[in-house]
């Protein structure tokens, strides 16, 4: 199987600040990776897919890069709507995916 | 608008069965591959299985979860038997219309496995 690991667990942010969220995989997985972003109590929302394709309708500030084992997710600048648990995904293993065990992003 | 409705969630007793339900709106659902995805309290989220051309599940559910759709009625559906504790989650139903993970996703029905 192939393991997801996200780093870190969860930090601290202001707004305006850039925010790195780093995702590994146990295995290479190409780019067949994605991004979702999910508040309390509500559904995830997919950010990016392709490791690097931004879903419609998603602001620009967001950002996925990487490729093989090491994927990122960038905030450029980060708003107060942006405070959330952020998952990546992978489907290498296609019909299977797995998620990596979450980020949370919260006030500073 | 599109939108996806799961329904059907509740209390259950470990070795029991449940059917939960997701209504699609707004979108030709026949044409469209099903997902469901379940998260327990406090925890992240946990591929449950697919429904397109074939039919896929994750190891834990795997020869006790079916996942069947009906489109003449745009549902989509998830059958659960021999429930365990560990199977408490919220359900999602969700789309995969592009980039082989789910698109949008429904608001989610509540499954407690629960002496």
């Amino acid at each position: 199987d192939i393991r997801m690991t996200q780093s870190p667990s969860s930090l601290s942010a202001s707004v305006g600040d850039r925010v790195t969220i780093t995702c590994r995989a146990s295995q290479g997985i190409g780019n067949d990776l994605g991004w979702y972003q999910q508040k309390p109590g509500k559904a995830p929302k997919r950010l990016i897919y392709g490791a690097s394709s931004l879903q419609s309708g998603v602001p620009s500030r967001f950002s996925g890069s990487g490729s093989g084992t090491v994927f990122t997710l960038t905030i450029s600048s980060v708003q107060p709507e942006d405070f959330a648990t952020y998952y990546c995904v992978q489907h290498k293993s296609y019909p299977l995916i797995t998620f990596g065990q979450g980020t949370r992003l919260d006030i500073k | 608008e599109e939108q996806l409705v799961e329904s059907g969630g509740g209390l259950v007793k470990p070795g029991g069965s449940l059917r939960i339900s997701c209504g699609a709106f707004g979108f030709p659902f026949k044409t469209v591959w099903m997902s469901w995805v379940r998260q327990a309290p406090g925890k992240g989220l946990e591929w449950v299985g697919r429904i397109g051309v074939t039919t896929d599940y994750a190891a834990p559910v795997k020869g006790r979860f079916t996942i069947s759709r009906d489109d003449s009625k745009n549902m989509l559906y998830l059958q659960m038997n021999s429930l365990k504790t560990e199977d408490t989650a919220v359900y999602y139903c969700a789309t995969e219309r592009s980039g082989w993970i789910p698109d949008y996703w429904g608001q989610g029905t509540l499954v407690t496995v629960s002496s």
